[in-house]
C-alpha cells in the first residue's frame, strides 16, 4: 500500500491551522471493525519519531489537543490549529493495514 | 518510563554484514510486538521489519528480499536485525520501535553506513 502525502512542504503562520493531507492507494478502512488504520508521526531535527495518532483520530496520551486527524478509506488529513513554533517538523502518515507498515514521504511544516 | 537502545551500527563495506541491537527497559519486552524503521540521510521513514512478542511470527519490507533477518531475546529484553549483503542503499539511521500497528516509543537511532 503506497501514501502520497500533500504538499511536500509548507509554511504557516504561528496561530493559524496547518493542515496534511495522506492519501493510501487502497482503502484502510477494516470493515469488520470500522478502523482506519493509519497513524501520524512528528518528527523534529535530530530527533526520533514521536507517535501523534492512531487509528487515524486518536490521539497518543500527552499530544496536545490542538493535533487532530480525520478521514476515512483512502484518503486523510492531519490539522493543526492554532501553529506554535514548535510545532516546526516533518509529518510522516503510515499504514498499518497490511505489511509492510509503509510510511508517506513527509510533510516538513515551517513557520512563515 | 520506555527506553529503547540501538547498538551496531558503523561503517560496512558493500556487501558485508551487520548486527544491530536494541536493548528495551521500562517495560515488559515479551508483552509487545517490536519494529525496525530505517531513514536514509535526509530521507523519509522506511519500515523494515517487525516481529510477534513470541517471536513466532515476522514481517520485513519488500526492499529487503531475504537480506535481513529480525530476531528477539525476551529474556534479555533485546531485538535484534542481522543485515546481510549490504548496498550503498542500506545507509541509514536504523530505529528499533514498540508496537505491532502503530508505534509508541522509539529509540535514538544507529547509524549504518555502507560504503568502500
Amino acid at each position: 500500500i503506497a501514501l502520497t502525502q500533500s504538499p511536500d512542504s509548507l509554511a504557516v503562520s504561528l496561530g493559524e491551522r496547518a493542515t496534511i493531507n495522506c492519501k493510501s492507494s487502497q482503502s484502510i478502512l477494516y470493515s469488520s471493525n470500522t478502523k482506519n488504520y493509519l497513524a501520524w508521526y512528528q518528527q523534529k531535527p535530530r530527533q526520533p519519531p514521536k507517535l501523534l495518532i492512531y487509528w487515524a483520530s486518536t490521539r497518543e496520551s500527552g499530544v496536545p489537543d490542538r493535533f487532530s486527524g480525520s478521514g476515512s478509506g483512502t484518503d486523510f488529513t492531519l490539522t493543526i490549529d492554532s501553529l506554535q513554533a514548535e510545532d516546526v517538523a516533518v509529518y510522516y502518515c503510515q499504514q498499518y493495514y497490511s505489511t509492510p507498515h509503509t510510511f508517506g514521504q513527509g510533510t516538513k511544516l515551517e513557520i512563515k | 518510563e520506555v527506553h529503547l537502545v540501538e547498538s551496531g551500527g558503523g561503517l560496512v563495506q558493500p556487501g558485508g554484514s551487520l548486527r544491530l541491537s536494541c536493548a528495551a527497559s521500562g517495560f515488559g519486552f515479551s508483552d509487545f510486538w517490536m519494529a525496525w524503521v530505517r531513514q536514509g540521510p535526509g530521507k523519509g521513514l522506511e519500515w523494515v521489519a517487525n516481529m510477534k512478542k513470541d517471536g513466532t511470527e515476522t514481517y520485513y519490507g519488500d526492499f529487503v528480499q531475504g537480506r535481513f533477518t529480525i530476531s528477539r531475546d525476551n529474556a534479555l529484553n533485546l531485538l535484534h536485525l542481522q543485515m546481510h549483503s549490504l548496498r550503498a542503499d542500506d545507509t541509514a539511521v536504523y530505529f528499533c520501535a514498540r508496537g505491532d500497528l502503530w508505534l509508541d516509543s522509539w529509540g535514538q537511532g544507529t547509524l549504518v553506513t555502507v560504503s568502500s
